[in-house]
């Protein structure tokens, strides 16, 4: 069982919609979670960082985390076509300046106008 | 723009041969983390510099080297080339107690 799951997708959705991303895990020690953006050919962008578990909120962008179900999910609101791009979520357990993250392998959206 | 910079953009090169990858991380950041994306692995951590000392070290192969100088920038080594090791090559970095990664563009390696 990989250490991270993510349905990679493809999602279409009609621009407006609001989208749900998300990702299992294996490692109970991960503790810090993230969401990033890669568009096509680009590097991975940070959306959104949550230490343990509850939600954030950015803007259109809500991030979730569950430890109990070792689950966390992304929804955006509203969503626009800029919004087409790979989203990777990613984690790492705590201690140190050792932070190697583990990354799902991206869910590919297109938000279509 | 991320403030991560990575050289060169593009590299095309044969098998068997060894290229060398550069990152500058942002100002102020003094860990610096190497990943390979490929399209059937996805983003794989690779190893992590701390303040020009090895930190930690993922699924990197032995032929592969990285190394940290004094002024934080970082290079990783591939020798012995092979087509598999055709991938994307990103940086990250980070002030160091923190888990806000910051990545630079990447460096597209095609190995013919």
């Amino acid at each position: 069982q990989k250490e991270v799951e993510q349905d990679p997708g493809p999602l279409s959705v009609p621009e407006g919609a609001i989208v749900s991303l998300n990702c299992t895990y294996s490692n109970s020690a991960f503790q810090y979670f993230m969401w990033y953006r890669q568009y096509s050919r680009k590097g991975p962008e940070l959306l959104m960082y949550t230490y343990s578990s509850g939600n954030k909120e950015d803007g259109r962008f809500t991030a979730q985390v569950d430890k109990s179900s070792k689950y966390i999910s992304l929804f955006i609101r509203d969503s626009q076509p800029s919004d087409s791009a790979t989203y990777l979520c990613a984690m790492s357990a705590s201690g140190g300046s050792n932070y190697k993250l583990t990354f799902g392998k991206g869910t590919l959206l297109t938000v279509n106008p | 723009d991320s403030g991560v910079t990575q050289t060169p953009k593009h590299l095309i090169t044969a098998t068997g041969q060894r290229v060398t990858l550069r990152c500058s991380p942002r100002s102020g950041d003094l860990s610096v983390y190497w990943y390979q994306q490929s399209l059937d692995q996805g983003l794989q951590f690779l190893i992590q510099y701390y303040n020009g000392e090895e930190r930690a070290k993922g699924n990197i192969l032995e032929r592969f080297s990285a190394q940290q100088f004094p002024d934080l920038h970082s290079e990783l080594n591939l020798s012995s080339l092979e087509l598999g090791d055709s991938a994307l090559y990103f940086c990250a970095s980070s002030v160091g107690a923190s888990d806000t990664q910051y990545f630079g563009p990447g460096t597209r390696l095609t190995v013919l």
